[in-house]
C-alpha cells in the first residue's frame, strides 16, 4: 500500500516561496497521479494542482501564478514550490495520491503538514 | 469553478443515530461525487467515490446515494468512531473542489 510523507519547513516569511516534499514507499511514484491539497484554519479543502510523472501539471487558477510542481522519478518523491506567499497561505498541506483512470480520486494520503506564514 | 455546499455544517448524534448530510453541486455533476471523512489530527479518508460506491474495509453502515445536483450521505446506526468531519468533493471538472465539511459531534 502506498503510504506518503510530507516535508518541509514548518514557518515561512511573507514574500517568500514556500516549498514542500513529498515522499512516496510501498510503491512507484510512475503511473499514478499526485496532487497537493491543503486546509486552512477555519476552513474547508482546496486544491493546489496535480501533475503526471510524465510531467504534465494541472493548476488551481486561484494559484496557478504562484505554483509550480515537480517530481522527481529517482527519488520517488514529488515537491509543491508556492511563491509569494501571504498570511492567507496558512494551512495544513497534503500531498495525496490517484489512480490514472480517476485523477480526482484521492485514495492515499499523506499526514499532513501545517505550513505557517509569518514574519 | 462548481461550488459544493454541504448541510448541516454541524450536528450533533448519539450512538445509535442515523445521521443524513446533504450535498449540492452549483451545475450537474452527474455522479462523479466523493465522500471523505476526516477525523481531528488526521487525514482524510476516502469514504465513497461515484456517489454510491463504498471503498473496500468501508463500513456497510455508510452509504452515498444521489446524482446531477443533490447527494446525500447516510451513516446508519452511527458509532463512536463515526464522529469527525465529512466532506464531499466534485470530481467532475477541474479544479475539484469540496464542501465546506459536516462535523458530526456526540450528543
Amino acid at each position: 500500500q502506498v503510504q506518503l510523507q510530507e516535508s518541509g519547513p514548518g514557518l515561512v516569511k511573507p514574500s517568500e516561496t514556500l516549498s514542500l516534499t513529498c515522499t512516496v514507499s510501498g510503491g512507484s511514484i510512475s503511473s499514478y497521479y499526485w496532487s497537493w491539497i491543503r486546509l486552512p484554519a477555519g476552513k474547508g479543502l482546496e486544491w493546489i494542482g496535480r501533475m503526471y510523472t510524465s510531467g504534465s501539471t494541472n493548476y488551481n487558477p486561484s494559484l496557478k501564478s504562484r505554483v509550480t510542481m515537480s517530481v522527481d522519478t529517482s527519488k520517488n518523491r514529488f515537491s509543491l514550490n508556492l511563491s509569494s506567499v501571504t498570511a492567507a497561505d496558512t494551512a495544513v498541506y497534503y500531498c495525496v495520491c490517484s489512480p490514472p483512470y480517476d485523477s480526482g480520486t484521492y485514495l492515499a494520503w499523506g499526514q499532513g503538514t501545517l505550513v505557517t506564514v509569518s514574519s | 469553478d462548481i461550488q459544493m455546499t454541504q448541510s448541516p455544517s454541524s450536528l450533533s448524534a448519539s450512538v445509535g443515530d442515523r445521521v443524513t448530510i446533504t450535498c449540492r453541486a452549483s451545475q450537474t455533476i452527474t455522479n462523479y461525487l466523493n465522500w471523505y471523512q476526516q477525523k481531528p489530527g488526521k487525514a482524510p479518508k476516502l469514504l465513497i467515490s461515484a456517489a454510491s460506491s463504498l471503498q473496500s474495509g468501508v463500513p456497510s453502515r455508510f452509504s452515498g446515494s444521489g446524482s446531477g445536483t443533490d447527494f446525500t450521505l447516510t451513516i446508519n446506526s452511527l458509532q463512536p468512531e463515526d464522529f469527525a468531519t465529512y466532506y464531499c468533493q466534485q470530481t467532475y471538472s477541474t479544479p475539484p473542489t469540496f464542501g465546506g465539511g459536516t462535523r458530526v459531534e456526540i450528543k
